[in-house]
């Protein structure tokens, strides 16, 4: 089953507006990473934040992760239209050697 | 330069015929993955090589044969193709499994119809 869960499954907003996506997970982590996928390419790694860690910015992203809940964020500040991709969380469970579940990601995307 | 490059980047064929997609990463990394992405987005771990040692084998049918001729290739062999097999395949590398080693450089994709 699907380790990673993202909501809301599609997402749209304006240009300068804020994103946010969550995203819920099952077992115990080793860190969580977000990644995005623009139509027809591959992923790209964003920000990854290990277990011990409640809160990290990169740039306009800011990724939070509450492991009592088993569920983290990504912030996608003052957005622009490039943007508009799938955005997909992933863990590393703490039982796993390098395996990585992805989630069925958020689909953003921003109007000029 | 690519950092991960895979190839053909599109694969149109019949049910019931083999093929092969291959991939190869110029970072240096220790660990290669293929996954298969369905027409949801859903994107699910098949295999994982970490220097040319199978470490991961998700429950994918035995018609996928992995092979890693060095740490630097990934291919992947698919035989008796069926009409499930549709998909998009990726490649991707890491550093390695461990903590903060497993960021994964994903490729551009392979995207596998059967007909």
């Amino acid at each position: 089953s699907q380790q990673g869960e993202e909501d809301p499954q599609a997402l749209s907003i304006q240009e300068g507006e804020n994103a946010t996506m969550n995203c819920s997970y099952k077992t115990s982590i080793n860190n969580l990473q977000w990644y995005r996928q623009n139509s027809g390419r591959g992923l790209v790694h964003l920000i990854l934040i290990r277990s011990n860690e409640r809160e990290k910015h990169s740039g306009r992203l800011r990724v939070t992760l509450d492991t009592s809940k088993k569920s983290s964020s990504l912030l996608i500040t003052a957005s622009r239209a490039a943007d508009t991709a799938s955005y997909f969380c992933a863990t590393h469970s703490t039982d796993s050697w390098g395996k990585l579940q992805f989630g069925a990601g958020t689909q953003v995307v921003v109007t000029p | 330069d690519t950092a991960v490059s895979q190839t053909p980047k599109y694969l149109v064929t019949q049910m019931g015929n083999d093929k092969s997609i291959k991939c190869e990463q110029n970072l240096g990394h220790d660990t290669m993955y293929w996954y298969k992405q369905d027409s949801k987005k859903f994107l699910k771990i098949m295999f994982s090589y970490n220097n040319k040692e199978l470490i991961i084998n998700e429950t994918v049918p035995n018609r996928f044969s992995p092979k890693s001729p060095d740490k630097a290739h990934l291919n992947l062999h698919i035989n008796s193709l069926e009409l499930g097999d549709s998909a998009v395949y990726f490649c991707a590398s890491s550093q390695g499994g461990g903590l903060a080693k497993n960021i994964q450089y994903f490729g551009a994709g392979t995207r596998l119809s059967v007909l």
